[in-house]
C-alpha cells in the first residue's frame, strides 16, 4: 500500500527566502512521485515528477525535488520565494490498486509568501 | 493542445435539484477521475473510470452518479441524495501507466442556494 505525509498544512516564508516543503512517503513497490501546484479556483498543475534514475528533479517555475530512499522523502525546495509562489502544493506518490493507475495525494501545504 | 476541459466554472444548485458537471478530454486517456475538495481537507476521489462503459466508486460515491460512454467524456451528476454538495469539483484523466501522473481540468465551483 501507498501513502503521503505532508508536514505542516501552513508554511509562510519572506520573498526571496528559501521554499522547503516536506513530504514523505511510504510505498511496496518502487515509488513513482509527484509534486502538483495548485493557485486559487484552479486544477493542480504537475510541478515535477521522479520515476527513476537522477534523484534531484528539476521541475517549473525554479522548483525542484530529491528522492532520498532511505528517508522515504520528496520534499521540494525552491532558492528564492517570489509572491507568485503563493499556492497550495499537493505531494503525490503512485501505485496500483484493483489494477488501476492510482495517484494518492498528500492533504497539501498551503504557502504564503510575504513581502 | 490537448487538455481537460471542465464546464461550468461556476454551478449554483437549489435544494432538491440535480446538477451534471461535465468533463471533457482530448488528450486520448483511458482513465478519467472525480474529485471534490473542501477547504483544508485535500483531494477525495468521487467516482473513476478506466475504461468506456466501465467506472467504480471511490471514497465519497454516495449521492453522485456518472456514465462513460465516450472516451473523451466523463460527466458527473450530483444527486438531490448529496446533502452537502457545496465544494469545487476536479475532473482528471491518465494513462493506464502510473509513470504519468494525472492530468487536471480548472474546475467547477458549486454552490448551493
Amino acid at each position: 500500500a501507498q501513502s503521503v505525509t505532508q508536514l505542516g498544512s501552513h508554511v509562510s516564508v519572506s520573498e526571496g527566502a528559501l521554499v522547503l516543503l516536506r513530504c514523505n512517503y511510504s510505498s511496496s513497490v518502487p515509488p513513482y512521485l509527484f509534486w502538483y501546484v495548485q493557485y486559487p479556483n484552479q486544477g493542480l498543475q504537475l510541478l515535477l515528477k521522479y520515476t527513476t534514475g537522477a534523484t534531484l528533479v528539476k521541475g517549473i517555475n525554479g522548483f525542484e525535488a530529491e528522492f532520498k530512499k532511505s528517508e522515504t522523502s520528496f520534499h521540494l525546495t525552491k532558492p528564492s520565494a517570489h509572491m507568485s509562489d503563493a499556492a497550495e502544493y499537493f505531494c503525490a506518490v503512485s501505485g496500483f490498486s484493483g489494477g488501476y493507475n492510482k495517484l494518492i495525494f498528500g492533504a497539501g501545504t498551503r504557502l504564503a509568501v510575504h513581502p | 493542445d490537448g487538455g481537460i476541459t471542465q464546464s461550468p466554472k461556476y454551478l449554483f444548485r437549489k435544494e432538491g435539484q440535480n446538477v451534471t458537471l461535465s468533463c471533457e478530454q482530448n488528450l486520448n486517456h483511458d482513465a478519467m477521475y472525480w474529485y471534490r475538495q473542501d477547504p483544508g481537507q485535500g483531494l477525495r476521489l468521487i467516482y473513476y473510470s478506466q475504461i468506456v462503459n466501465d467506472f467504480q466508486k471511490g471514497d465519497i460515491a454516495e449521492g453522485y452518479s456518472v456514465s462513460r460512454e465516450k472516451k473523451e467524456s466523463f460527466p458527473l451528476t450530483v444527486t438531490s441524495a448529496q446533502k452537502n454538495p457545496t465544494a469545487f469539483y476536479l475532473c482528471a484523466s491518465s494513462t493506464t501507466d502510473r509513470v504519468d501522473g494525472y492530468t487536471f481540468g480548472s474546475g467547477t465551483r458549486l454552490t448551493v442556494v
